[in-house]
C-alpha cells in the first residue's frame, strides 16, 4: 500500500496569507489527524477526523481549520497567516480498530 | 495539558553500544508507540505497544508498555550510524476525548559515531 502523502512539501506565504495543505491517507484508513510541529512545541495536536466529521480539537486559534472528503482525502486551512505558524504540519492516518498512526512526510510551511 | 516526560534529551555513543530511552506520564495511556524522525522527514513508525506489561521487539529495537500503564522504554542494541535520529514516544489517552490525538514527548537526539 502506497503511504500517507502529503502536497505540497514545501510553501512559503507572507503575513496575513491564507495556505491550504492537503492529505491523502493510507487505503482504507477512514481516520485523518493533524500536527503542528516547531522547534519550540514539539509535536502539537491540531484535529482529527473521521467520515468528514471533526471528533476531535486542539487548542489552537479558530484560523486553522479542516474538512475532510468522502474518499477520506483531508485539507486544513490556516488563515491571515502569522510568523508563528512556519512550522512543519503532519498528517497521520489511523485505520479502524487502533491507535496506530501512521505519519505523512509534512509540509514545510515558511512565513515571511 | 497532558506531558510525557521523555529522557534522555540527547546521546552520543559509539557505533556497536547499545541505548535505552523512556517515557514516563502522570496519566495512564491506553497505548504507546515510538517513531523516529529524520530532519525534514514525517515520524516514522517503529514499534507499537497495546497492552500493560507487553515487551515486542523489531530487530535490533525492543520496546516495553509499563505495567503501570504510565511509562514506557526503547531499547535500541547494537547501535549503527543510520541509528542516528530523533526518538520520539507518543501515548494515546483513553477515553473519546482522545480520538485521533496522540500526546508526544520531547524527543531524544541521537547521535552514533562509527
Amino acid at each position: 500500500k502506497a503511504g500517507v502523502t502529503q502536497t505540497p512539501r514545501y510553501l512559503i506565504k507572507t503575513r496575513g496569507q491564507q495556505v491550504t495543505l492537503s492529505c491523502s491517507p493510507i487505503s482504507g484508513h477512514r481516520s485523518v489527524s493533524w500536527y503542528q510541529q516547531t522547534p519550540g512545541q514539539g509535536l502539537q495536536f491540531l484535529f482529527e477526523y473521521f467520515s468528514e466529521t471533526q471528533r476531535n480539537k486542539g487548542n489552537f486559534p479558530g484560523r486553522f481549520s479542516g474538512r475532510q472528503f468522502s474518499n477520506s482525502r483531508s485539507e486544513m486551512n490556516v488563515s491571515t497567516l502569522e510568523l508563528g505558524d512556519s512550522a512543519l504540519y503532519l498528517c497521520a492516518s489511523t485505520p479502524e480498530g487502533t491507535d496506530t498512526q501512521y505519519f505523512g512526510p509534512g509540509t514545510r510551511l515558511t512565513v515571511l | 495539558g497532558q506531558q510525557l516526560n521523555q529522557s534522555p534529551q540527547s546521546m552520543f555513543i559509539q557505533e556497536g553500544e547499545d541505548v535505552s530511552m523512556n517515557c514516563t506520564s502522570s496519566s495512564i495511556f491506553n497505548t504507546w508507540l515510538w517513531y523516529k524522525q529524520d530532519p525534514g522527514e514525517g515520524p516514522v513508525l517503529l514499534i507499537a505497544l497495546y497492552k500493560a506489561g507487553e515487551l515486542t521487539s523489531n530487530g535490533r529495537l525492543t520496546a516495553q508498555f509499563g505495567i503501570t500503564r504510565k511509562d514506557s522504554f526503547l531499547n535500541i542494541s547494537a547501535s549503527i550510524p543510520s541509528d542516528v535520529g530523533i526518538y520520539f514516544c507518543a501515548g494515546q489517552l483513553l477515553g473519546g476525548t482522545s480520538y485521533g490525538k496522540l500526546t508526544f514527548g520531547q524527543g531524544t537526539i541521537l547521535t552514533v559515531h562509527p
